[in-house]
């Protein structure tokens, strides 16, 4: 069984281009989350998706961001307009809600640098 | 709210010791799980070990005991025999049931260092 992948790894872009990164989920996973960590801090959530229905969204979650996740497999988040606070490691992660106490495993990120 | 503290910014311990790395939780939802990650320098998040709000017994995962005591709100990693690729973050994390969201909220972190 593989695990989370994401795409790119790293990603390099100037300040108010527009940003896509790419998460496929352990296969069989329903559940899937996208978490946003700053140097020194442990991630904190964005967005998560069960099936294909976006549930919950938190407030750092601007109207820059978007993610979707069409027929509950893979996923994407995009960023508009970066700006240099945007500067984090992106981190995908999946679970299935009804295994392993719905333990979250997570890829291996997407580190996005804003010049 | 719900609210994660590691109140050790970094550990050190000499190879083979044990270690115990501290969190304390906060939450009024009666059921909840909690979870340990640790993150190597190349970022990837690895699960370590789960323990839920209802579970009896303290979690075991070979290496690795979560020292769960409800009353206080404590959920600590201990790490017996520790190896060198130990050296790592270690995140506590937890989420709660009852309210119907599914969001980790994770800790600031420790920074374990193995020395030989």
């Amino acid at each position: 069984d593989t695990g989370v992948s994401q795409d790119p790894r790293h990603k390099i872009t100037k300040r108010g281009q527009n940003v896509t990164f790419r998460c496929d989920p352990i296969s069989e996973h329903n559940r899937l989350y996208w978490y946003r960590q700053t140097l020194g801090q442990g991630p904190e959530f964005l967005t998560y998706f069960q099936n294909e229905a976006q549930l919950e969204k938190s407030r750092l979650l601007s109207d820059r961001f978007s993610a979707e996740r069409p027929k509950g497999s893979f996923s994407t988040l995009e960023i508009q307009r970066t700006e240099q606070g945007d500067s984090a490691m992106y981190l995908c992660a999946s679970s299935h809600m009804d295994r392993e106490g719905d333990t979250q495993y997570f890829g291996p990120g997407t580190r996005l640098t804003v010049l | 709210a719900q609210k994660i503290t590691q109140t050790q910014p970094g550990m050190f311990v000499q190879e083979k010791e044990a270690v115990t790395l501290d969190c304390t939780y906060d939450t009024s939802d009666p059921s909840y799980g909690l979870f340990w990650y640790k993150q190597p320098s190349s970022g990837e998040m690895i699960f370590l070990i789960y323990q839920g709000s209802y579970d009896q017994q303290n979690a075991t995962e070979g290496r690795y005991s979560l020292n769960f005591q409800k009353a206080r709100k404590s959920a600590n990693l201990v790490i017996s025999a520790s190896q060198l690729g130990d050296s790592a973050m270690y995140f506590c994390a937890m989420r709660e049931v009852n309210t119907g969201f599914q969001k980790l909220v994770f800790g600031t972190g420790t920074r374990l260092l193995v020395s030989p």
